[in-house]
């Protein structure tokens, strides 16, 4: 199936810094991909939807100027975690869709952040 | 987007036959029907989807009644490794603009030796 590579798989930031998720399509073009947290225990929450060259669309919710998505190209999305607080500590997924295809979202293998 | 409601888990032995139901009764004519499994801190894993009646890969099969509010996946003779989270989601197919996934609660399952 299609590889989706997320980077960094794990990541310690302070409080008050930024931190980058890059999120990428390794052999397949995506149009579209999905930012999703998840908290221990839980499930996968939606948080964003981002198209190659458009503004993102987020959920109900989540904070536009705290999550920033951007998907320059048909291989990679960026979500940058702004201001970082404790609270956001999580794992962070994405997932993409394949271009053209009737395929189902191929997923990410996650980064987990955490916020001290 | 379609409800979907899961046992929240489940347990069972290694070489037995685990039946997950989900059930979706408002799901619309459009909406498809999709299995996903997710391991401990890893993404989550497509398993198989379906319209209607009975689907099956090389893992698993999906059964779909006629009236879709509900739908069954069946994991043949269950290994130690097969110890995941399923979640049944329903929604449109990737072709269409409208697709996303939204996750439920999803359904521990729990294999035992």
């Amino acid at each position: 199936g299609a590889v989706v590579s997320q980077h960094p798989s794990r990541v310690i930031c302070k409080s008050g810094t930024s931190v980058k998720i890059e999120c990428r399509s390794l052999d397949f073009q995506a149009t579209t991909m999905f930012w999703y947290r998840q908290f221990p225990k839980k499930s996968l929450m939606l948080m964003a939807t981002s198209n190659e060259g458009s503004k993102a669309t987020y959920e109900q919710g989540v904070e536009k100027d705290k999550f920033l998505i951007n998907h320059a190209s048909l291989t990679l999305s960026t979500l940058t975690v702004t201001s970082a607080h404790p609270e956001d500590s999580s794992f962070y997924i994405c997932s993409a869709r394949v271009s053209g295809m009737n395929t189902e979202a191929f997923f990410g293998q996650g980064t987990r952040l955490t916020v001290v | 987007l379609a409800k979907t409601t899961q046992p929240i888990s489940m347990d069972s032995y290694e070489g037995q036959e685990v039946n997950i139901t989900c059930s979706h009764n408002n799901i619309a004519t459009n909406d498809y029907i999709t299995w996903y499994q997710q391991f401990p801190s890893q993404g989550p894993r497509f398993i198989i989807q379906g319209y209607k009646t009975k689907v099956t890969n090389e893992v698993a099969s999906l059964f779909i009644p006629a009236d879709r509010k509900s739908s069954t996946l069946s994991l043949p003779r269950v290994s130690l490794s097969d110890t995941a989270v399923y979640y049944c989601l329903v929604g449109a197919r990737p072709m269409d603009s409208s697709y996303k996934l939204i996750f439920g609660s999803g359904t521990r399952l729990l294999v035992r030796p």
